[in-house]
This record gives C-alpha cells, structure tokens and sequence, in this order.
C-alpha cells in the first residue's frame, strides 16, 4: 500500500539537541498527524494538523502543515531523553478518516 | 483524549486455529473502526475498515476469508485471524476516531507457532 517518505529513518540525539524530521507524499492529504510509539504499545498522537500552511505546538514539539498539502515537518526542540521512540507522521484525506502511515523515524541516544 | 483498549494484549496459538481480537472504544461510540496490522521495525499497514452493522472494506490484498471483522456495536469491533499461520504472526492495532483524531488501542501481539 501507498506510504508516505519520512527521512530520516533513524537518527541519534543528544540531550539538548534540536530534532527535525519530514514526510512528503506525492498525493495530497488534507488531514496530517505526528505519533509516537514505545516499544509494544500503540502509537499516541502527538499533533494534528488540518489546514494547508498551519503550524502549531505541543510543548517542545512544533509541526507544520506544507502549503502544498504534500508534505509536513516535525521538529522537536531540546531534546530529552524520553524522547527517544518511533514518529511516525501520518496523513488522511477527510479529519476521521483512514490513515496512511510513513515509514517513521527511529530517535535513538547517542551513546 | 479518548480511550481505545485491545484484548487480549499478547496471544500465542498454533497453527491452524483461529484468534479473536477485540478492539473496544471506552468512552465514545464509533461506527467506524480501523485495523492495521505493524511487522517488526516497520510502519503501521492499514488491513480494513470496519464499519458498524455493515461489512468491512478491505485494503487490496488483505483476505477477506483470513480476518474475519466484525463490528456488532458502536462500541465494539472484532478481528479474527482464521487458521493462522507464522507468517500472520504480527503485531495488530486498532484504531477509532472521535473529533476527527485517531485513537489508537495499545495492540496485539499475535505469534503463531
């Protein structure tokens, strides 16, 4: 099935480091999500977004909605280590509806 | 946020049974409910749609024959995996929208031996 293109697929961080990752699509999507899942647990919304151009925050968490309804970015800024898991952002055609999933970003910490 | 749970948390079986999965939506009603099933260090694969007093959709390829949905309430859908095979071992989630946001239950890990 059709997955979005989420880059990076894994990276580290260090306490206090800023974190930036995205999703594009070659369709447009009118509803776009961000999740994070733990191991062996299901994923848990972390921002919604529902109009072209929006950005909105969650605490530490910023995301952005791209103009073209194609694409969105997730940055997480002064990272923390419970920040580590698996994002993955996830977009819809109509609020409610089915998801389509990328592939998602494993955040590890730097050893 | 609305609440989604899953029974059973894990479940092991042999091959060739069936497995029943419940995915329960705890403080809303939802006439629509979604499966999707996750392999191990991959993403969340859409399986089908589950609609309330009326047949599921299916995603192309997924056997409609092999998992079995029900949705009998506006509060409760099943999911049975008929004669399963190791490679339906899987981890399955659910999911449930209210106010236009997908509520995700915390899973099924499901391993056929």
């Amino acid at each position: 099935g059709q997955q979005l293109n989420q880059s990076p697929q894994s990276m580290f961080i260090q306490e206090g480091e800023d974190v930036s990752m995205n999703c594009t699509s070659s369709s447009i999507f009118n509803t776009w999500l961000w999740y994070k899942q733990d191991p062996g647990e299901g994923p848990v919304l972390l921002i919604a977004l529902y109009k072209a151009g929006e950005l909105t925050s969650n605490g530490r968490l910023t995301a952005q909605f791209g103009i073209t309804r194609k694409d969105s970015f997730l940055n997480i800024s002064a990272s923390i280590p419970s920040d580590v898991g698996i994002y993955f952002c996830a977009g819809s055609k109509a609020a409610g509806n089915k998801l389509t999933f990328g592939g998602g970003t494993r955040v590890l910490v730097k050893p | 946020g609305a609440v989604v749970s899953q029974h059973p948390s894990r479940v092991i079986c042999k091959s060739g049974t069936s497995v029943k999965i419940e995915c329960r939506s705890l403080d809303f009603q939802a006439t629509t409910m979604f499966w999707y099933r996750q392999f191990p260090k991959q993403s969340l694969m859409l399986m089908a749609t589950s609609n309330e007093g009326s047949k599921a959709t299916y995603e192309q390829g997924v056997e409609k024959d092999k998992f079995l949905i029900n949705h009998a309430s506006l509060t409760l859908s099943t999911l049975t995996v008929t004669s399963a095979h190791p490679e339906d071992s899987s981890f399955y989630i659910c999911s449930a929208p209210q106010g236009g946001i997908q509520y995700f239950g915390p899973g099924t890990r499901l391993t056929v031996t």
